[in-house]
């Protein structure tokens, strides 16, 4: 059973444009949500992560946002470059708990020049 | 700080034959946590090993094993391999339980 359930599985964004990837988990348990950048070839790197304490976290052009009623939590990409096309995962785990985490199935973002 | 690293980056085996993959974690970082990447399945969780000890193990069978060292080194281990076993195996580092995994770039296996 999948833990944690990512969409879109594709996308496909204009530069400049706005890129959102959506999550959702059913595990209450869950209290880390971190977002992971993969290149071909290349292993998934830590782009920005939220706890459930808040709703929102914003780094440079990548924000999260965090609905804990909903389970759910997204990626927005402002202003999305050529450079930013790879795929993403969400993820999510219980820190206290056993801390391995359970990731979303990816979703491949192209941004188009 | 140079990142975690695995190695080798590829290898290929057939079929019965057994390997051996090894990661040598972010300097400073205690915890160590093995994951399977395939296009079917995704990432999946194999284990954790945090000061020489397993402390969490995900649900794949007992030919997959592995071990810390004193110095944090992992190596992970799959005997009798099959054709499924063909995978992106990547290796996580945190500095204790609690705390952001960086990952490596991994250790392409593919079985022939």
């Amino acid at each position: 059973q999948q833990q944690v359930k990512q969409s879109p599985q594709s996308l496909i964004v204009q530069k400049g444009g706005i890129s959102i990837i959506n999550c959702a988990y059913e595990n209450t348990a869950f209290d880390y949500f971190p977002w992971y950048q993969q290149f071909p070839g290349k292993g998934p790197a830590l782009l920005i992560a939220i706890r459930p304490d808040v709703s929102e976290k914003k780094e440079g052009r990548f924000t999260i946002s965090f609905n804990k009623s909903a389970k759910q939590f997204s990626l927005h990409i402002m202003d999305s470059q050529p450079g930013d096309s790879a795929t993403y995962f969400c993820a999510a785990t219980d820190q206290t708990g056993a801390n391995n985490l359970f990731f979303g199935t990816g979703t491949r973002l192209t941004v188009i020049p | 700080k140079a990142g975690v690293t695995q190695t080798p980056r590829y290898l290929i085996k057939t079929r019965g034959q057994q390997v051996t993959l090894s990661c040598s974690p972010i300097s400073g970082h205690r915890s160590v946590s093995w994951y399977q990447q395939t296009p079917g399945q995704g990432l999946q969780f194999l284990f954790e090993y945090f000061s020489e000890t397993q402390r969490n193990k995900g649900n794949f069978p007992g030919r997959f094993s592995g071990r810390q060292f004193s110095n944090s080194r992992s190596e992970m281990n799959v005997s009798t391999l099959e054709l499924g076993d063909s995978a992106l195996y990547l290796c996580a580092s945190s500095l204790a339980q609690g705390q952001p995994q960086h990952f490596g770039d991994g250790t392409r296996l593919s079985i022939l």
